[in-house]
């Protein structure tokens, strides 16, 4: 079975803070593929990034990067410099080849200015 | 960019009574997705639909529930008889294919039971 654990139910962090919000996985899976998505306090759900099982490499985009470590079935997201905007409960997510997308339970991020 | 649209945004509704709420996903994508998330819980799969079937559903999906492509954009999930329990934000999605591809949310449906 799928299944992904976010640990952090809720983090608060002071405005221009470097913040980590982990994501641990289970799979049995070969090929699968991983996604981090946001929802802000509107309520609507935003993709951020997704990373298949054979892609490791790290990746960074603006003030947002991903540590994908198969090793330790991770999937680590951090922003740095924190910014008020960033406020909300971020999830993330596992789909394997055939299986539906399975959510973790999110972490609320507070960036307190 | 192209975006899942969701109507309405907002649904009060007895219980007991039918409710049908409705999307237009992107117009390339060819995979389409109800999900459902209780308030402040997580995000739980309830179906997937392809090539005018259902291809996946969850165990919270029974008889209660259906969906439906009437016509070539909208796609529709219904519920028969409103349970006080439905009171939820209901996503849908779509996406281009059932694997890699990330799939694009719609802005939810808040379903209210009264």
């Amino acid at each position: 079975a799928q299944k992904v654990t976010q640990a952090q139910t809720e983090i608060s962090v002071v405005e221009k803070e470097d913040v980590t919000l982990d994501c641990v996985y289970e799979t049995r899976d070969t090929t699968y593929y991983l996604f981090w998505y946001k929802q802000p306090p509107s309520g609507e759900l935003v993709f951020l990034i997704r990373r298949n099982s054979f892609d490791e490499q790290n990746e960074i985009s603006g003030r947002y990067s991903w540590n994908f470590q198969k090793s330790t079935s991770s999937f680590n997201f951090t922003i740095t410099a924190s910014q008020v905007v960033d406020s909300a409960v971020y999830f993330c997510a596992l789909k394997g080849g055939n299986t539906p997308l399975v959510f973790g339970k999110g972490t609320r991020l507070s960036v307190i200015a | 960019e192209p975006e899942v649209t969701q109507t309405p945004s907002h649904q009060v509704t007895q219980m007991g009574q039918e409710v049908i709420l409705r999307c237009v996903p992107i117009s390339n994508h060819l995979y389409f997705y109800w999900y459902r998330q209780i308030l402040g819980q997580k995000v739980e799969f309830l179906v997937s639909f392809y090539n005018n079937e259902i291809s996946e559903k969850s165990e919270i999906f029974d008889d209660q529930f259906s969906v439906e492509r009437p016509d070539g954009s909208n796609f529709t999930l219904k519920i028969r008889s409103t349970k006080l329990e439905d009171s939820a934000m209901y996503f849908c999605a779509s996406s281009e294919s059932a694997g890699h591809q990330p799939q694009h949310f719609g802005d939810g449906t808040r379903l209210s039971i009264l």
